[in-house]
């Protein structure tokens, strides 16, 4: 079966310190890749996806960036943390093939808190 | 562009009650919609989906959920509420694409069962 694991689950940074949260996934090849940031009140905001190696997709202009260096890594960073960078981080993964078998979820990691001070 | 909305940001109920959490969206085609249930602190697992068939679709947990496209809703139904329920509900909307599974989610409703 499938699982997803994202790294640290709690982080507490200075502002401007940089920042770098680890997700991978097992039991699945070639999976499209998700980073989601949720605010109190705000749901969940779609912040970086990627479809392959290399392949990276920003949703909104912000102060991060992600990466992915292997088949089933995604990573998060920042070179310098905001005040506003605060917030409960969320990796999750999908099927990537097209057909019946993709019926359109996500699954998703069990979050990063992030707290800059 | 496809939007959620719950229209409830809180609701209370007593356990052993019935529940029905809301769910309007907007999108342009025929949707993939989605529940989905979060503890505090914790991931965010699946309920229920839907993509095509049974307008009524059974999920984990004794959830239900009822597609109506003439009201463009995708409500959550539970027949009688465990005080285990409470979390925070999200209802998403999405399409599959060449870049993704494009899902937007809701900005929740928080559920607090009394006993």
């Amino acid at each position: 079966s499938q699982t997803i694991h994202q790294w640290p689950a709690t982080l507490v940074q200075p502002v401007g310190s940089p920042l770098s949260l680890e997700c991978t996934v097992e039991g699945t090849s070639n999976p499209n890749l998700y980073w989601y940031r949720q605010a109190a009140g705000r749901g969940l905001q779609l912040l970086f996806y990627s479809v392959g190696i290399g392949q990276i997709s920003s949703e909104v202009p912000q102060n991060l960036s992600a990466s992915r260096p292997q088949d089933r890594q995604f990573i998060l960073s920042s070179k310098k943390l905001l005040l506003s960078d605060s917030g409960f981080y969320l990796c999750a993964w999908s099927d990537s093939r097209w057909g019946n078998t993709n019926t359109g979820e996500l699954f998703f990691g069990e979050g990063s808190r992030l707290t800059v001070l | 562009a496809q939007s959620v909305t719950q229209p409830d940001i809180h609701i209370t109920v007593s356990e052993g009650a019935s529940l029905e959490l809301r769910c309007n969206y907007s999108y342009g085609a025929t949707p993939y919609l989605f529940w989905y249930v979060q503890s505090p602190g914790q991931g965010l697992q699946l309920l229920l989906k839907y993509f095509s068939g049974d307008t009524l679709v059974q999920g984990i947990k004794g959830f239900e959920a009822e597609f109506k496209r003439s009201q463009s809703s995708f409500n959550l139904r539970k027949p009688s509420v465990h005080w285990s329920d409470a979390a925070e509900y999200f209802c998403a909307v999405g399409a599959i694409t060449g870049g993704g599974n494009k899902l937007t989610f809701g900005t929740g409703t928080q559920l607090k069962v009394e006993l």
